[in-house]
């Protein structure tokens, strides 16, 4: 069965550098998502993407993040200068179609810790 | 705004036993869609089941089934038979009929299935 997988699956970084989390969504999905969960908190939205430019993205997705699907199978989330907050696990999903909301394919996600 | 709330931080339940896991939204969009997702230890989220907002029947997979009641804005989920691999942190999410995918999260309930 396809899946989404994510590298690397902990990261641990100091405050202020350049952080990528990478995704390779399943092979023919169009619409690709971030989500993080703070330890213990809820799920939250961060960006979708389509068509190679972004959907939309929530008040947490601020100049610090970008999104870039580089090539026909990667999709990478970049935190340009990490702050102590950003820790969180990371959750890459795609899905075939945004509308009508098609099933969300979540991958195992990346634990980031900004230390 | 949007929201997604489930008041049971923690939930238990006996093997072989029912158990129902609470969710409310509060949405003024006509047109959206319900979901549980299952994240276990291993933090992976899986899609139990869901249900879109304009069918009367309730979703059911397997020993999991929805009670959902649109005017009261409640979206139950229903785990019959439970087994050990049950256990694992539930979350209810909302989604709409838009090109973007978003999803909406609820808290999570954690469910403990008991020998």
């Amino acid at each position: 069965e396809p899946e989404v997988t994510q590298t690397p699956s902990h990261q641990v970084t100091q405050m202020g550098q350049e952080v990528i989390l990478r995704c390779v969504p399943i092979s023919n999905h169009l619409y690709f998502y971030w989500y993080r969960q703070i330890l213990g908190q809820k799920v939250e939205f961060l960006v979708s993407f389509y068509n190679n430019e972004i959907s939309e993205k929530s008040e947490i997705f601020d100049d610090q993040f970008s999104v870039e699907r580089p090539d026909g199978s990667n999709f990478t989330l970049k935190i340009r200068s990490t702050k102590l907050e950003d820790s969180a696990m990371y959750f890459c999903a795609s899905s075939s179609s945004g509308r009508y909301q098609e099933t969300q394919y979540f991958g195992p996600g990346t634990r980031l810790l900004v230390l | 705004a949007q929201t997604v709330t489930q008041s049971q931080p923690e939930m238990s339940v006996q093997e072989a036993e029912t158990v129902t896991l609470s969710c409310t939204y509060d949405t003024s969009e006509s047109d959206y869609y319900l979901f549980w997702y299952k994240q276990p230890p291993s933090r992976q989220m899986i899609l139990v089941i869901r249900q879109e907002a304009y069918k009367q029947q309730n979703a059911t997979e397997n020993r999991f089934s929805v009670n959902f009641q649109k005017a009261a804005k409640s979206f139950s989920l229903k785990i019959s038979d439970s087994q050990l691999g049950d256990a694992a942190m539930y979350f209810c999410a909302e989604g709409f009929s838009s090109n973007t995918g978003k999803l909406i999260f609820g808290q999570g309930t954690t469910l403990q299935v008991k020998p």
